[in-house]
């Protein structure tokens, strides 16, 4: 079973639409939680960490459950520009693992 | 400079040749990683140096990779005798963060070298 699990979409929504990601990580001994995101052929970004209180940057809302082990991003009033590759990642001693990533196509 | 720079950005290399990969991490950060991109895959974690000292190994996929920072900033990924299989994105990052603690800032990644074996 892989460290992180992620739907891989994609996920084809047309501008301004709400759209969720989820990802579940299955060490309960994960230290901390990010989202990043990656263009074709670019390096990975990093978009925001998870907190368990929840935390929001403009359009994007994260979200950590530590007891389910599940990690949430909501992204509002969508883009052309947010279309990506979203990746999941938790944090255990310096060591991240990353999900394989979800992709989302954003459509005029 | 002002973020990690990584060369060559493209390495063909045939099957059996020796390849050698650097990255340049952010100024001053001591903590410094290599990652495994395959083609459709998230990156998967290759080794991990504090300065100098490589405290994580675990991830280098066989005793052909081969990593060093021997004065605490520039490292060097070295892969001996190519395989198809090494075809893939290293990716190198850099934090500020040394320990074995949580972090809460994610991290620097560089432009990555691809490296294809023909």
């Amino acid at each position: 079973r892989k460290e992180v699990e992620q739907d891989p979409g994609p996920f084809n929504v047309p501008e301004g639409a709400t759209v969720a990601f989820n990802c579940t990580y299955s060490n309960s001994a994960s230290q901390s939680f990010f989202w990043y995101r990656q263009d074709c052929r670019k390096e990975p970004k990093l978009l925001m960490s998870v907190y368990s209180s929840g935390n929001e940057d403009g359009r994007f809302t994260a979200q950590l459950n530590r007891a389910s082990q599940y990690i949430s991003l909501l992204i509002r009033d969508s883009k052309l520009s947010d279309s990506a590759t979203y990746l999941c990642v938790v944090n255990r001693f310096n060591k991240f693992y990353f999900g394989s990533g979800t992709k989302l196509n954003v459509k005029p | 400079g002002a973020g990690v720079s990584q060369s060559p950005r493209y390495k063909v290399a045939k099957r059996g040749q020796d390849v050698a990969l650097r990255c340049d991490p952010i100024s001053g950060h001591v903590s410094l990683f290599w990652y495994q991109q395959a083609l459709g895959q998230g990156p998967e974690f290759l080794t991990y140096f504090q300065n100098e000292a490589q405290l994580d190994k675990s991830g280098l996929p066989s005793d052909r990779f081969f990593a060093e920072r021997p004065e605490g900033s520039v490292s060097t990924l070295k892969i001996q005798r190519t395989q198809q299989e090494d075809s893939a994105v290293y990716l190198c990052a850099s934090s500020a963060f040394a320990g074995t603690g949580g972090v809460n800032d994610g991290y620097t990644f560089g432009s990555g070298t691809r490296l294809t074996v023909v």
